[in-house]
């Protein structure tokens, strides 16, 4: 238990349906990531919130919009996905973000995702 | 953009057996995470360096960093079943976020 809890666990969608992960941290957190990973791949970092504000954006896919409401909660909504978006998407937390004092991500379990 | 470079991919070690997996940084390394993971799902965090020549342990597992090659190792003793896993390297510079090796898969037979 990290305190980091990602929703569903598993989650098969087609390519025209409209779908959200969730991600929830009881740490007390500022800052917040959605990580991307695919099979023989590194991690990909595909946003990061900080207090709220999107602050990185590596060049995502329009239909992968990330919503952050507080600094509890981190949503990824789905829509239109292609089959190769298919993956384990990880939600993580740290204390702080940047300038060094980004400290150690905690993270969740992982939602899988499947494309069809 | 910084890159880490695991080796070796993957590890398949008899029980009780010794192992090092490696982490090579393309640039100066601020500081280095070490993560392991089970298939599918979370990571779990194993251990930060950040000093050059900093070593940590945590039960059978030490890692060391090693500033001036940009390089960090893990080094399990008398390896169990439960070491299983994938082992991840992570390592953060100034204001970017932890960029990831592509990871070791450890197998620990009997």
């Amino acid at each position: 238990e990290t305190g980091v809890t990602q929703t569903p666990r598993h989650l098969v969608m087609g390519m025209t349906n409209k779908k959200s992960l969730k991600c929830e941290q009881h740490l007390g957190h500022n800052a917040m990531y959605w990580y991307k990973q695919s099979a023989k791949k590194p991690l990909e970092l595909m946003f990061v919130y900080s207090l709220e504000e999107r602050v990185e954006n590596n060049s995502v896919p329009s239909r992968f919009s990330p919503e952050c409401p507080n600094s509890s909660h981190l949503f990824l909504h789905l829509h239109t996905l292609q089959p190769e978006d298919s993956a384990l998407y990880l939600c993580a937390s740290s204390q702080a973000w940047g300038g060094g004092r980004t400290g150690e991500l905690f993270f969740g379990e992982g939602s899988r995702l499947t494309v069809l | 953009s910084q890159e880490l470079e695991q080796s070796p991919q993957s590890l398949i070690v008899q029980e009780g057996k010794n192992l090092t997996i490696n982490c090579t940084s393309s640039k100066t390394l601020y500081g280095l995470y070490w993560y392991k993971q089970k298939y599918g799902e979370g990571l779990i965090f194993l251990m930060m360096l950040q000093k050059g020549g900093e070593e940590k342990s945590h039960e059978k597992i030490t890692a060391k960093l090693d500033e001036k090659k940009q390089q960090s190792s893990l080094h399990i003793t008398a390896s169990q079943p439960s070491h299983a896993g994938i082992y991840l390297c992570g390592a953060v510079g100034g204001n970017t976020p932890l960029v990831f090796g592509k990871g070791t898969r450890l197998s620990v037979i009997a």
